[in-house]
């Protein structure tokens, strides 16, 4: 168990709907990352906060958006669902920017857009 | 980040060491390796990372070429339940400019560690 808390773990939904997956870090983890893996793409790099502000920027959609709370529990909203949004989408977290390189990931969320 | 090369896949036997390879031959010198495994679609797994000395922790050990542009990792007894894709990672180690410790994973290597 990584400490990292991800819901829902699967999700089926319909094209042209709108999801939010939620991400709960590690007790004391600021930064929060988010990834997408899809069988053709493998892990992307999505987006990261650190303590509320958004710090790197990956291959996010402009469909999707992300938020880090102030109780630094995460979100990611993905909106205007296509078949090929179907993925895993992890997220992490770490206990700062990662200086040591070690994030800690959740079981992800299934996502099955249909 | 700098890229890296894997192999795509290697078998092991079961209680045999797994010695995985990894190239990054235009890593610099702040730049650090790191390895994850990801078990069939769990959440990748920290295994260890280092700079240039050689490391080793309670899963496995990291072997780094002195000219720094390949590494290997080694599970010095597979098990079944090391079967896994392996991901070689070389970051920097602390927050440079809007890079912020995001990884950026490859394609990995699939190692089957077989009975």
């Amino acid at each position: 168990d990584s400490g990292v808390t991800q819901t829902p773990k699967h999700l089926i939904t319909a094209t042209g709907q709108r999801v939010t997956l939620r991400c709960s870090p590690r007790s004391g983890d600021l930064s929060v990352y988010w990834y997408q893996q899809s069988l053709d793409q493998g892990l992307q790099f999505l987006i990261q906060y650190y303590n509320g502000e958004e710090r790197a920027k990956g291959n996010i959609l402009e469909r999707f958006s992300a938020q880090q709370f102030p109780d630094l529990h995460s979100e990611l909203n993905l909106s205007s669902l296509e078949l090929g949004d179907s993925a895993l989408y992890f997220c992490a977290s770490s206990v700062a920017g990662a200086g040591t390189g070690e994030l800690f990931f959740g079981e992800g969320s299934r996502l099955t857009v249909l | 980040d700098a890229k890296t090369t894997q192999p795509p896949s290697m078998d092991c036997a079961e209680g045999r060491a797994a010695n995985l390879p990894c190239n990054h031959s235009t890593i610099s010198g702040n730049e650090y390796v790191y390895w994850y495994r990801q078990i069939h679609s769990q959440g990748p797994q920290y295994i260890i990372h280092g700079l240039k000395n050689n490391e080793t922790n309670e899963m496995a050990s990291l072997i780094i070429t002195e000219d720094r542009k390949s590494s290997t990792l080694i599970l010095p007894h597979a098990t079944l339940r090391d079967t896994a894709v392996y991901y070689c990672i070389v970051r920097y180690h602390m927050n440079y400019g809007g890079s912020q410790g995001n990884l950026i994973f490859g394609k990995g290597t699939k190692l089957s560690v077989k009975p």
